[in-house]
């Protein structure tokens, strides 16, 4: 089974700034890597596919990078509405796994 | 719009059984393949099982394999997950999501409840 392992566990930012959410995958995933966001009693929601790509609807702010082990998700410009937490989740190998989380949290 | 409805969740006996339905519309369902995705009250996301568009391979986590079944009806729209011998840690919502196969989970239902308890 592949273990991502996203760090920091809780990331504290105020609005306007910058934030990095790293995933680390246990083996090679090449770029099967996308991450979710979400929000206090609410499903979980795409952002980010094939470890680069935005989906649907998804603020330019939003954008993945890497490739193999190591990924990042970047939100250029905190908005308000952006504090939540954050998941990867890989589909390179059965079964398919999350990591365990980022909560970004309003500093 | 995509909609995924899930319904059949609630409190059941150790021991027990209960059956979730997904409820899809707004994409050709007998296209995707399906996944259920659980999360434990205050904790992360777990994928369960998915079942390929037709012929029915499906997919299962160690957790729950020989104890849950993934199943589909194409002419209705409508995944389903049986559950059986049904423990403590089963608890949690359980959410049906397209995709998991070729393409990442989008979009997600609103997530069904099932609590595990004496």
């Amino acid at each position: 089974e592949i273990v991502l392992t996203q760090s920091p566990a809780t990331l504290s930012l105020s609005p306007g700034e910058r934030a990095t959410l790293s995933c680390r995958a246990s083996q090679s995933i090449s770029s099967y890597l996308a991450w979710y966001q979400q929000k206090p009693g609410q499903a979980p929601r795409l952002l980010i596919y094939g470890s680069f790509n935005r989906a649907t609807g998804i603020p330019a702010r939003f954008s993945g990078s890497g490739s193999g082990t190591d990924f990042t998700l970047t939100i250029s410009s905190l908005e308000p509405e952006d504090f939540a937490v954050y998941y990867c989740q890989q589909r390179s190998n059965w079964p398919r796994t999350f990591g365990q989380g980022t909560k970004l949290e309003i500093k | 719009e995509v909609q995924l409805l899930e319904s059949g969740g609630g409190v059941v006996q150790p021991g027990g059984s209960l059956r979730l339905s997904c409820a899809a519309s707004g994409f050709i369902f007998r296209d995707y393949f399906m996944s259920w995705v659980r999360q434990a009250p205050g904790k992360g996301l777990e994928w369960v099982s998915g079942i390929r568009a037709t012929a029915g391979t499906t997919y299962y986590a160690d957790s729950v394999k020989g104890r849950f079944t993934i199943s589909r009806d194409n002419s209705k729209n409508t995944l389903f997950l049986e559950m059986n011998s049904l423990r403590a840690e089963d608890t949690a919502v359980y959410y049906c999501t397209k995709g998991g196969y070729n393409y990442d989970f989008d979009p997600w239902g609103q997530g069904t409840l099932v609590t595990v308890s004496s």
